[in-house]
């Protein structure tokens, strides 16, 4: 089936600094992708979804400015957050939509479990 | 407003025992839905989803669900429950197969005792 990476897989960060995650499509290539932030027992939440060669839409109540996201290649979606702080510290899942004459399907991925002291 | 409730947080079931988990959803549009399992540590797995059609709809590793869209619910099913489906499971809605985002229900836990 269709894989869907994310690294890191887990980063601890001190406050103020930013952090990269990145969401890898492996065998297909993504025209959307979304990522969302799960908080423990909670659900999934959307915070944007981004399109390949353009600028991410932001769900309302997400900051554009703190969670940058660029999406510069069919394969590959890149989530910064900027001067992070504790309350930063979550789960973030990426998924990646595949698309083709039998299938429409989001493939999510392992997700990036984001620690900030 | 769109929504999914799933109204069991933690749900236990003896190991070969038949289970279900709800879910209730709102949602504006026709609806397409889904059940995704998430082990520890790990990402969302896809068991099934719903478009049109036979409203019972057959996933992966035994798991069947039933669309009610008199109920507005999509119920996951399962048989006879193995240990190893001991995990987070979430329902979700969405508007098309795939393009655009999914709301989430809160999850339900499944637990499974021998």
């Amino acid at each position: 089936g269709a894989v869907v990476s994310q690294h890191p897989s887990r980063v601890i960060c001190k406050s103020g600094t930013s952090v990269k995650i990145e969401c890898r499509s492996l065998d297909f290539q993504a025209t959307t992708m979304f990522w969302y932030r799960q908080f423990p027992k909670q659900s999934l939440m959307l915070m944007a979804t981004s399109n390949e060669g353009s600028k991410a839409t932001y769900e309302q109540g997400v900051e554009k400015d703190k969670f940058l996201i660029n999406h510069a290649s069919l394969t590959l979606s890149t989530l910064t957050v900027t001067s992070a702080h504790p309350e930063d510290s979550s789960f973030y899942i990426c998924s990646a939509r595949r698309s083709g004459r039998d299938t429409d399907t989001q493939y999510f991925g392992p997700g990036t479990r984001l620690t900030v002291l | 407003a769109q929504s999914v409730t799933q109204p069991d947080i933690h749900i236990t079931v003896s190991e070969g025992a038949s289970l279900e988990l709800r879910c209730n959803y709102s949602y504006g549009a026709t609806p397409y839905l889904f059940w995704y399992v998430q082990s520890p540590g790990q990402g969302l797995q896809l068991l099934l989803k719903y478009f049109s059609g036979d409203t019972l709809v057959q996933g992966i590793k035994g798991f069947e669900a039933e669309f009610k869209r008199s109920q507005s619910s999509f119920n996951l099913r399962k048989p006879s429950v193995h240990w190893s489906d001991a995990a987070e499971y979430f329902c979700a809605v969405g508007a098309s197969q795939a393009g655009t985002a999914l709301i989430f229900g809160k999850g339900t836990t499944l637990s499974v005792s021998s």
